[in-house]
């Protein structure tokens, strides 16, 4: 069985400020580690997923990711905040492709100006 | 680029009424899957199907039942609709051999 654990169910930071989302995880298995991000009553949009090989993922809009299995986490972090970053992330774990998404509870982004 | 779509987007149903949710995956996604997410919580896998055979179960009531049809689109039926049943359901798509789901904009059920 998987879980993840998303510590801080809110985060707030100024706009041009670093962005860090904690995310760990438990897995039986070698995981699958995904970010999403849900814009309010929209779908969930994929920013980074790691699978194998390399342990710094980069996403889109600027979002990096780094696996680290001693810690068993998959931290997401950005380095400038923009506004347009707020949202809610979510962080899942699979154990493969074609497997369910197993999801943490979400962390709340809000961007000061 | 094509996207999954889910019918409709907004639905609001009695207490014991049915419901029918309807996705259709991108063209070429043999793999489709159902989330359930409800207020101000994270999605709940419900149900999987791979090649019109369900692959994997979740948490999903003995009142919802879904299946895929030779088109590859799927469809989640839920009976005796109850108050709690009121959430945001996804549909996700992906090729068997990738590891990457994408979502539909949801269905929003609101039961009164």
């Amino acid at each position: 069985a998987q879980s993840v654990t998303q510590l801080g169910s809110h985060v707030s930071v100024s706009e041009g400020a670093l962005v860090l989302l904690r995310c760990n995880y438990s897995s039986s298995v070698p995981p699958y580690l995904f970010w999403y991000v849900q814009y309010p009553n929209q779908g969930l949009q994929l920013l980074l997923k790691y699978t194998t090989g390399a342990t710094l993922v980069k996403g889109i809009n600027g979002f990096e990711a780094e696996f680290k299995k001693s810690e068993t986490s998959f931290h997401l972090t950005k380095p400038s905040a923009h506004m347009s970053d707020a949202a809610e992330y979510f962080c899942a774990v699979s154990v493969g492709s074609g497997s369910r998404l197993t999801f943490g509870e979400g962390t709340q982004l809000t961007v000061n100006p | 680029a094509a996207g999954v779509i889910q019918s409709p987007r907004h639905l609001i149903k009695e207490k014991r009424e049915t419901a029918t949710l309807k996705c259709y995956p991108i063209p070429r996604h043999d793999t489709v899957y159902w989330y359930q997410q409800g207020p101000g919580q994270d999605p709940q896998f419900l149900i999987s199907f791979y090649e019109k055979m369900q692959s994997d179960k979740g948490s999903i009531p003995d009142r919802f039942s879904a299946q895929q049809f030779s088109d590859y689109h799927s469809e989640l039926n839920m009976s005796s609709l109850e108050l709690g049943d009121s959430a945001l359901y996804f549909c996700a798509s992906s090729v068997s051999s990738g590891s990457e789901q994408f979502f539909g904009p949801g269905t929003r059920l609101t039961v009164l």
